[in-house]
């Protein structure tokens, strides 16, 4: 069973867009919700992270929208570059021990 | 460079054969984790271990896997009697541990295995 369900598996935004990817999760004993950005070849890096106690969190021009009553959560990148073009994980986890990650968003930004 | 290293970062092996993965963390992190991820998945965790201490493998877990962190710093993840389903990439992730609330994994480049 997906723990963490994410959406869209891809995803065509032109420069300069917004790029939205959403995760969903029935766990209510998670409390840490990070983003993870991969290129190919690469380990996931760290973009962001949530914890419940706040609706929103902003990094540049990474945000994190989350929605605690809907067990939703929701990355948005701003002003999206080609630079921007990799696959992005939402991932959950309670009290920090194992971490469920989402099946992933391939994200292209067009030129 | 003091990211997370794994060694080594391709193997190819015959069906049958065993192999032995390394990671070696960030040097004060107590945590390690190890992950599989396949082409189009997401990473799925293995186990994971607090010092030298293993403290969870995923119900998922062939016994044919094993993990050891003897030391409380690098950590290997070891598979017996390889199968071509074990293909995959393997990960290695680090975090320093301080509360009961999650923390950052920082994680490795990964080891691609490919089992013929």
């Amino acid at each position: 069973q997906q723990q963490v369900k994410q959406s869209p598996q891809s995803l065509i935004v032109q420069k300069g867009g917004i790029s939205i990817i959403n995760c969903a999760y029935e766990n209510t004993a998670f409390d840490y919700f990070p983003w993870y950005q991969q290129f190919p070849g690469k380990g996931p890096a760290l973009l962001i992270a949530i914890r419940p106690d706040v609706s929103e969190k902003k990094e540049g021009r990474f945000t994190i929208s989350f929605n605690k009553s809907a067990k939703q959560f929701s990355l948005h990148i701003m002003d999206s570059q080609p630079g921007d073009s990799a696959t992005y994980f939402c991932a959950a986890s309670a009290g920090g021990n194992q971490f469920y990650f989402g099946t992933g968003t391939s994200l292209t930004v067009i030129p | 460079d003091t990211g997370v290293s794994q060694d080594p970062r391709h193997k190819i092996t015959k069906r049958g054969q065993n192999v032995t993965f390394r990671c070696d963390p960030i040097s004060e992190h107590n945590r390690l984790y190890w992950y599989r991820q396949t082409l189009g998945q997401g990473p799925e965790f293995l186990t994971y271990f607090q010092n030298e201490a293993q403290l969870e493998k995923s119900r998922l877990l062939s016994d044919r896997f094993s993990a050891e962190r003897p030391k409380g710093s690098f950590s290997t993840l070891e598979i017996q009697r390889t199968e071509q389903g074990d293909s995959a990439m393997y990960l290695c992730a680090s975090s320093l541990r301080v509360d009961t609330r999650g923390e950052t994994q920082y994680f490795g480049p990964g080891t691609r295995l490919l089992v013929l």
